[in-house]
């Protein structure tokens, strides 16, 4: 079974530029997470969606990132524009069932999208 | 709001040698994970604890959970190389009507031959 893919695994780009990154989660996984880890930190929650639904969004600074997961599948992370202190690893997962809806709530990553503002 | 505490946050140890990696949470939760993160890797989801003395086992480690004292540990047993890797709890947390994962800072394991 394919795990969660994420793209570009690298981005380098310049301050106030835009960037976007794309998910894909593992089939029939209903509930997708965009994560941020700082180097040496654990992950932050940036956005959740269940289905196509984003049901916490509270993390996520609105005035620069948007988040999209249309049909319920692929999710696309964009920042526009990007800042200096936007580097860091964003970080995709899903499971099957929030533990909300009955599952265990385990998280299955992806290998993140690593951006770096210069 | 929930906070989770690692400890220690850096660990150096020989092989063959025993430890345990100590998650104290600050708030009620009876659901705690743990996952291994390899340099530029994916995190890996090691163990899921769902109950008040759950205990789980793969390998040369252990991982077990007091929902009362809000702790969890993960013993490591007679440790080997491959086990170096940076190990990060993960808590369940209902916040605002919202449920989300927060996750430790993360302990780096070093094991050395």
């Amino acid at each position: 079974e394919a795990g969660v893919v994420q793209s570009p695994r690298y981005k380098i780009i310049e301050k106030k530029q835009p960037v976007a990154f794309w998910c894909n989660p593992i089939s029939g996984h209903n509930t997708l997470y965009w994560y941020l880890q700082n180097l040496g930190q654990g992950p932050e929650l940036l956005i959740r969606y269940e289905n196509e639904e984003a049901v916490d969004d509270s993390q996520l600074p609105k005035d620069r990132f948007s988040a999209e997961r249309l049909k319920g599948v692929d999710s696309t992370l964009k920042i526009q524009p990007a800042e200096l202190g936007d580097s860091a690893v964003y970080l995709c997962a899903s499971s099957p069932l929030s533990d909300l809806l009955g599952g265990t709530g385990e998280l299955f990553f992806g290998e993140g999208s690593r951006l770096t503002v210069l | 709001e929930l906070k989770v505490e690692q400890n220690p946050l850096f660990l150096s140890m020989q092989e063959g040698k025993n430890y345990t990696i100590y998650c104290n949470y600050s708030t009620t939760s009876d659901r705690l994970y743990w996952y291994r993160q390899d340099p530029g890797k994916s995190l890996e989801s090691l163990f899921v604890l769902l109950s008040n003395g759950a205990v789980k086992q793969e390998g040369r480690l252990m991982a077990s959970l007091d929902t009362k004292a809000r702790l969890s540990t993960l013993h490591i047993t007679a440790a080997v190389h491959d086990l170096s890797a940076t190990y990060f709890c993960a808590v369940d947390s209902f916040w605002g009507g919202s449920e989300k994962l927060v996750f430790g800072k993360g302990t780096k394991l070093t094991v050395n031959p």
